[in-house]
């Protein structure tokens, strides 16, 4: 079974900008969750989708955004950005139900490291 | 609110000696979920073990094994006979099982681990 992907893998921006990260998650898995990593703040959780749905969000500014997409793919995206946005960005998939979660697992891709300039 | 900490940043050691990986955690929930992830220099996080808080088993797995202590909230990790191959960086991270976190991780802040042949 194929794991996750994310795309692209490297990405280099300029301040301002917006860009776009895209994740594939495990194929049966419907919960897809994206993690930002930076030196400073480690890793932090930004949001969590489910059937097309945003069921969590954690503490990050409006600029930061994503979608789910009915096979489950999902995006997310970031405008305007900044230098502070610069960080291994990170896709994570499980297995979930609408009434709560059947596995706490959850399976990370490769990730995506933006570099704002 | 709920927090991990691992308090070590850096371990080194040579080849065949065990490590011991220390997480300490804080939740007010009673039930939640204690994780273990490995991060290579390829970035990928690897899931390596659950444990749930009702379960306070130890685990064994090869070389790994896993000391889940509710009186003192911790959840160390010890390799035993370490390889090169096990060096990276090793998060603990948490989940709590209320509706609205349960598929956020909270991650500590990770140990770098190091083994010289």
């Amino acid at each position: 079974k194929a794991g996750v992907t994310q795309t692209p893998r490297y990405l280099i921006k300029t301040r301002g900008q917006q860009v776009t990260l895209s994740c594939s998650p495990i194929s049966g898995h419907r919960s897809v969750s994206w993690y930002q990593q930076t030196p400073g703040q480690g890793l932090q959780f930004l949001f969590e989708y489910f059937s097309e749905t945003q069921r969590n969000k954690g503490n990050f500014p409006g600029r930061f955004s994503g979608r789910q997409f009915s096979n489950s793919r999902s995006e997310m995206n970031v405008s305007t950005l900044e230098l502070g946005d610069s960080a291994l960005y990170l896709c994570a998939s499980s297995l979930s139900s609408s009434g709560g979660p059947i596995s706490y697992e959850q399976y990370f891709g490769p990730g995506t490291r933006l570099t704002v300039t | 609110a709920q927090k991990v900490t691992q308090a070590q940043t850096e371990i080194s050691v040579v080849e065949k000696e065990d490590v011991t990986l220390d997480c300490v955690y804080e939740t007010r929930d009673t039930t939640y979920y204690l994780f273990w992830y490995k991060q290579p220099p390829s970035g990928e996080l690897v899931f390596l073990i659950r444990r749930n808080s009702f379960d306070e088993q130890n685990e064994i797995s090869g070389r790994y094994s896993w000391n889940f202590q509710k009186s003192t909230s911790s959840f160390n990790f010890t390799i035993t006979a370490s390889q090169v191959v096990d060096s990276a960086v090793y998060f603990c991270a948490l989940s709590e099982a209320e509706i609205g976190s349960a598929r956020q991780l909270t991650f500590g802040s990770g140990t770098q681990l190091t083994v010289l042949p």
